[in-house]
């Protein structure tokens, strides 16, 4: 079965420029997450949806972030207007919402670079 | 709200060497306990995980116990090896927090030859 699947897997942009990250998680998950990993700061959780619906977007940094998830098979992260400290890799996850025992997902990640 | 705490690192140890990483949460129900392990240059996968209380989860030579009356699930293995060099995530997921997962800060091994 395919894992979880991001792309880009790797991008570089400079400043001011948007950048969209995709996901496509494993069949049959409804929840859905996305993680930010950097040096500094370790793995955040940005944004969680049940079923496309987001649930917690408190991690979000700021408005230059937002995240949608238009059907259960596809999601977007997407950074306006991007900055040198997005730099980090972003990551993906799924899991059968409902089951707390369920392991999560993970892709393989995006690393951003924005210079 | 819910949380875990690990032993900060980097840890290295010499090959053969044996291994305690240090995981502690805090959680308002019954949550599910996991160690997952990040490769360089790769994403989380699931090393091993505990449901409830008493339960030891193993996979690869590691092991880890759920114990609630410590509140604890500490990662061991007898003798590491050089492949078991990677940052080692404690996490735990909760019903009663929308099954969330909430993970450590990591801990990078390092196991020399």
């Amino acid at each position: 079965d395919a894992g979880v699947i991001q792309s880009p897997r790797h991008e570089v942009t400079e400043m001011g420029q948007e950048v969209t990250l995709r996901c496509k998680p494993i069949s049959g998950h409804n929840s859905l997450f996305w993680y930010r990993q950097t040096m500094m700061r370790g793995l955040e959780l940005l944004i969680y949806f049940n079923n496309n619906v987001p649930i917690d977007d408190s991690g979000m940094p700021e408005d230059r972030f937002s995240a949608k998830m238009p059907n259960a098979s596809f999601s977007t992260l997407k950074i306006q207007p991007s900055e040198p400290r997005d730099s980090a890799v972003y990551f993906c996850a799924s899991k059968r919402q409902g089951a707390n025992t369920g392991e999560l997902f993970f892709g393989e990640g995006s690393r951003l670079t924005v210079l | 709200g819910d949380s875990v705490t690990q032993m900060e690192g980097p840890v290295t140890l010499s090959e053969e060497a044996f291994l305690t990483i240090n995981c502690t949460y805090t959680a308002t129900g019954y949550p599910s306990l996991f160690w997952y392990v990040q490769y360089p240059g790769e994403g989380l996968q699931l090393l091993l995980k505990a449901t409830k209380a008493d339960d030891k989860g193993s996979n690869k030579g590691f092991e880890a116990t759920y114990r609630k009356e410590t509140t604890s699930f500490h990662l061991e293995k007898g003798s590491v090896q050089v492949s078991d060099s990677a940052v080692y995530f404690c996490a735990l997921s909760e019903k009663t927090s929308g099954n969330q997962f909430y993970f450590g800060t990591g801990t990078s091994l390092t196991v020399i030859p």
